[in-house]
């Protein structure tokens, strides 16, 4: 069950927009609109973020959002400030499992 | 509010077993699909397995597959992971995690998290 892939990193300043990717295959993000994005502060379990490629869970700030085209989709946090700095895992559900991680991505705010 | 508390992590000699504790609250459990999630150290989030309360077969990951065993216990509000076989590989944190749609599988996102249990599997 291999993973999907993201940048290991992206940074950008208090107020930019960034965007973080997620490539996968035909047979998960391609597929399926059951993409799911989660953010991970230092020392603290994932939060849920986005699910179904776009929808945002009550008490998630408008400034993220999420897309999907062809095999990859993307998280984008507009307006970055200091407490988006963490983790972000992407998932997807795949026929041979619910949840596929993404490899994570580490937001660094400058 | 809605809760989850796992239990049960330590240090465990290769080949050797643990059973993993998560206990859920405010939420009707029985009809919950609850799942597995561990994390090695500075590593990515891996899934490891998933059950509906509900019934139907559980499922899990490839690594883990014919070693560890998921099962929920509705009379009590808990969900537990069997680890047979451990290998140093194992070595996580193991969280639990509930399913945003109850009832039945489908990736629709992990909606509410426990606070993580920690196994170190070495000699």
């Amino acid at each position: 069950q291999s993973a999907l892939t993201q940048p290991a990193s992206v940074s950008g300043s208090p107020g930019q927009s960034i965007t973080i990717s997620c490539t996968g295959t035909s047979s998960d993000v391609g597929h399926y609109n059951y993409v799911s994005w989660y953010q991970q502060l230092p020392g603290k379990a994932p939060q849920l973020m986005i699910y179904d490629v776009t929808k945002r869970p009550a008490g998630v700030s408008n400034r993220f959002s999420g897309s999907k085209s062809g095999n990859t989709a993307s998280l984008t946090i507009s307006g970055l400030q200091a407490e988006d700095e963490a983790d972000y895992y992407c998932s997807s559900y795949r026929d041979d499992s619910p949840y596929v991680f993404g490899t994570g991505t580490k937001v660094s705010v400058l | 509010e809605v809760q989850l508390l796992e239990s049960g992590g330590g240090l465990v000699q290769p080949g050797g077993s643990l059973r993993l504790s998560c206990a859920a609250s405010g939420f009707t459990f029985r009809t919950s699909v609850m799942n597995w999630v561990r994390q090695a150290p500075g590593k990515g989030l891996e899934w490891v397995s998933v059950i509906n309360n509900s019934g139907g077969s559980p499922y899990y990951g490839d690594s883990v597959k014919g070693r560890f065993t998921i099962s929920g216990d509705n009379s009590k509000n808990i969900l537990y992971l069997h680890m047979n076989s451990l290998r140093a590989e194992d070595t996580a944190i193991y969280y639990c995690a509930k399913d945003r749609v109850g009832y039945s599988y489908g990736g629709y996102g992990l909606d509410v998290w426990g606070q993580g249990t920690t196994v170190t599997v070495s000699s």
